[in-house]
């Protein structure tokens, strides 16, 4: 078992359309992070967070740390949120503080 | 700001040869690190320095790979002599510390034949 887990695996959505992704890890962790990736692209940070629930315009990202979980969630999907979205979870200590450990992505593809 | 700066953006090598992947980060962050991403096996964190000091390099795939930082501006990650295998986009990054918040590079893709 993976030590972090990303559901779904793909994601196809209509413009609009409200859409969840979901992260659960199995170890404990200092923060999360949620990135994006464009095809072909580079990687953006889109939050850290360690407690709570963090909003930037549509997106919002919760972690309940309790569960082991994490929700990323788009408000009126659009095309150009079509991505790839990864999970990381940062080590909880010692010189694995830095340490990132990745869930597979999840492909998202939304249409017009 | 420039961004995390990585060299080159492509690299075609046939096996045997020694690649270098050069890396700038962002003025002022003072953790790097150096991920690997690859269809099977997704991103992979590879090493990582802070103040220039190697932290962890429990990821390095074996010692063909070697990373250095010898300034807070500047770090070279080296594979020698390079695989097939060894092909994958390789990207840089950096943070205000371990825990900060990560900029990427654009990635440097190395093609090995």
């Amino acid at each position: 078992k993976n030590e972090v887990e990303q559901s779904p695996q793909n994601l196809t959505a209509q413009e609009g359309e409200f859409i969840t992704i979901n992260c659960s890890y199995s170890v404990g962790i200092s923060a999360l992070h949620w990135l994006q990736q464009h095809p072909g692209g580079g990687i953006v940070s889109l939050f850290m967070l360690s407690s709570g629930k963090k909003k930037h315009g549509r997106l919002i990202a919760t972690i309940n740390i309790q569960e082991k979980h994490s929700s990323l969630h788009i408000t009126a999907s659009h095309p150009r949120d079509s991505a790839v979205y990864i999970c990381a979870v940062r080590g909880g200590g010692g010189t694995s503080y830095g340490k990132l450990t990745f869930g597979q992505g999840t492909i998202l593809t939304v249409h017009p | 700001d420039a961004g995390v700066i990585q060299s080159p953006r492509h690299e075609v090598t046939e096996m045997g040869q020694e690649v270098t992947l050069r890396c700038k980060p962002i003025s002022g962050h003072n953790s790097l690190f150096w991920y690997r991403q690859t269809m099977m096996r997704g991103l992979e964190l590879l090493i990582y320095f802070n103040n220039n000091v190697p932290i962890d390099d429990s990821g390095m795939p074996e010692d063909r790979f070697s990373a250095k930082m010898p300034n807070a501006s500047f770090s070279t990650l080296k594979i020698q002599p390079s695989e097939p295998r060894d092909s994958a986009v390789y990207f840089c990054a950096s943070s205000k510390g371990p825990g900060g918040e990560l900029f990427f590079g654009e990635g440097s893709r190395l093609t090995v034949l």
